[in-house]
């Protein structure tokens, strides 16, 4: 079965502070994708990323990177350098892999993790 | 591309009411779309999957009778609240998924409720 675990329910830094999220999965699949979402006070979720459970290079873009480590099944985020902007719920999720036809559902969320960037 | 809309944005309604909110598909096709549920600090939660042309599938819990689910056409979904009631009110997302190697699904903005 599919599990995502965010443990870190609320974080807290001070602006220009860098902050790590956590993310742990489980799956039986050998192929599988992984995603980070941001959800601002608006509501909308805002895709981050998506890795591929084949690729483990680490990904940096700006202020943000990911480190996947299949080793350990995680898929941590770092903003270096915070910002106020940048407070908001993330979550992270697993996609299985393969197509299905009708009813299965392929995206499993974590319970996310509530940023606050403090000015 | 690959952007879905949701409307409305944001609903408040009398209890008893029933409430239609649409989830659209602006520039793709998509066979497969999810309903979920967000309360306040929750994660989404998936009430059910539609798929065009077919019934709804519905996750356990969800009463299907509340919670109608029509999906017409490759680009519409709606999901209406029937006889609405406070404990009703949250935050309804929509999904549509896109047939590739990676199953993505992009999400409407998402309708707020709140249920008097």
């Amino acid at each position: 079965a599919q599990k995502v675990t965010q443990a870190q329910t609320e974080i807290s830094v001070v602006e220009k502070e860098d902050v790590t999220l956590d993310c742990v999965y489980e799956t039986r699949d050998t192929t599988y994708y992984l995603f980070w979402y941001k959800q601002p006070p608006s509501g909308e979720l805002v895709f981050l990323i998506r890795r591929n459970s084949f690729d483990e290079q680490n990904e940096i873009s700006g202020r943000y990177s990911w480190n996947f480590q299949k080793s350990t099944s995680s898929f941590n985020f770092t903003i270096t350098a915070s910002q106020v902007v940048d407070s908001a719920v993330y979550f992270c999720a697993l996609s299985e892999a393969g197509w299905h036809q009708t009813g299965a559902n392929n995206l499993f969320f974590g319970t996310g993790t509530r940023l606050t960037v403090i000015p | 591309g690959a952007v879905v809309s949701q409307h409305p944005s944001r609903v408040i309604c009398k209890s008893g009411t029933s409430v239609k909110i649409e989830c659209r598909s602006l520039d793709f096709q998509a066979t497969t779309m999810f309903w979920y549920r967000q309360f306040p600090k929750q994660s989404l939660m998936l009430m059910a999957t539609s798929n065009e042309g077919s019934k709804a599938t519905y996750e356990q819990g969800v009463e299907k009778d509340k919670f109608l689910i029509n999906h017409a056409s490759l680009t519409l979904s709606t999901l209406t609240v029937t006889s609405a009631h406070p404990e009703d009110s949250s935050f309804y997302i929509c999904s549509a998924r896109v047939r590739t190697v990676y199953n993505e699904q992009f999400f409407g903005p998402g309708t707020r409720l709140t249920v008097l």
